[in-house]
């Protein structure tokens, strides 16, 4: 099946700086998902991404389709930012049914 | 309610009991996921409903899984004879099926074999 890899695993930053976070897969996709896990261990979704750029507020992510990858870009972060932020991928060789698969994750600590 | 949800958020139970969890998708949403979360695999996918039906149940992790979806919205993830390995966070998402296959997820049940 398809493989996922986020880098880096742990990230800690203080208040007000950037990062990027980088998603690698090993084949073509039929949808990118960028989520956040808050404390509570909801996933909320950050971007459907399969391709392109997109941008919401401090946050936006770019994803190279043909070249396997996708980066989530996070501005002037916040203590609220912390979590574990998760790419996930669905291959386009299942046509749909294989779920998502998700890679282990970023885990970001934002200090003030 | 807009999203989806789960129940019950949280179930004990002891070894070799069975438990049932249930979603509740968005309304409208035809496909159906269930996903499992634990310490030592990470997010890991289950089984996906598109309707009523499941095409594909090699995802489940034994026999003792077994899952349905009735009137293409509720769906139940039924655990038999449950063991210690089974402790894990369950999740449900459901999305709309279109050329825009956003998947939304509940908040999941905490299950704990003691």
């Amino acid at each position: 099946g398809i493989q996922v890899e986020q880098s880096p695993p742990d990230l800690i930053l203080q208040e007000g700086a950037n990062s990027t976070l980088r998603c690698n897969f090993s084949d073509s996709v039929n949808n990118l998902q960028w989520f956040h896990q808050n404390p509570w261990g909801q996933l909320i979704n950050l971007f459907y991404i399969p391709s392109g750029t997109k941008q919401n507020g401090r946050l936006s992510a770019t994803t190279v389709a043909t070249e396997r990858y996708s980066l989530l870009y996070i501005s002037s972060s916040q203590t609220t930012d912390s979590g574990v932020y998760f790419c996930a991928v669905e291959g386009s060789a299942g046509g749909g049914a294989d779920g998502l698969t998700f890679g282990k994750g970023t885990h970001l600590i934002i200090q003030p | 309610g807009a999203g989806v949800s789960q129940s019950p958020s949280n179930k004990v139970t002891e070894k070799g009991k069975d438990v049932e969890l249930r979603c509740d998708p968005i309304s409208g949403h035809t496909a159906l996921y269930w996903y499992r979360q634990s310490l030592g695999q990470g997010l890991e996918f289950l089984i996906y409903f598109q309707g009523n039906s499941a095409p594909d149940k090699s995802g489940l992790p034994s026999d003792r899984f077994s899952a349905e979806r009735t009137g293409g919205s509720v769906s139940t993830l039924t655990i038999q004879r449950t063991q210690q390995e089974d402790s894990a966070v369950y999740l449900c998402a459901s999305s709309s099926w279109s050329s825009y296959n956003e998947q939304f997820f509940g908040p999941g049940t905490r299950l704990t074999v003691l």
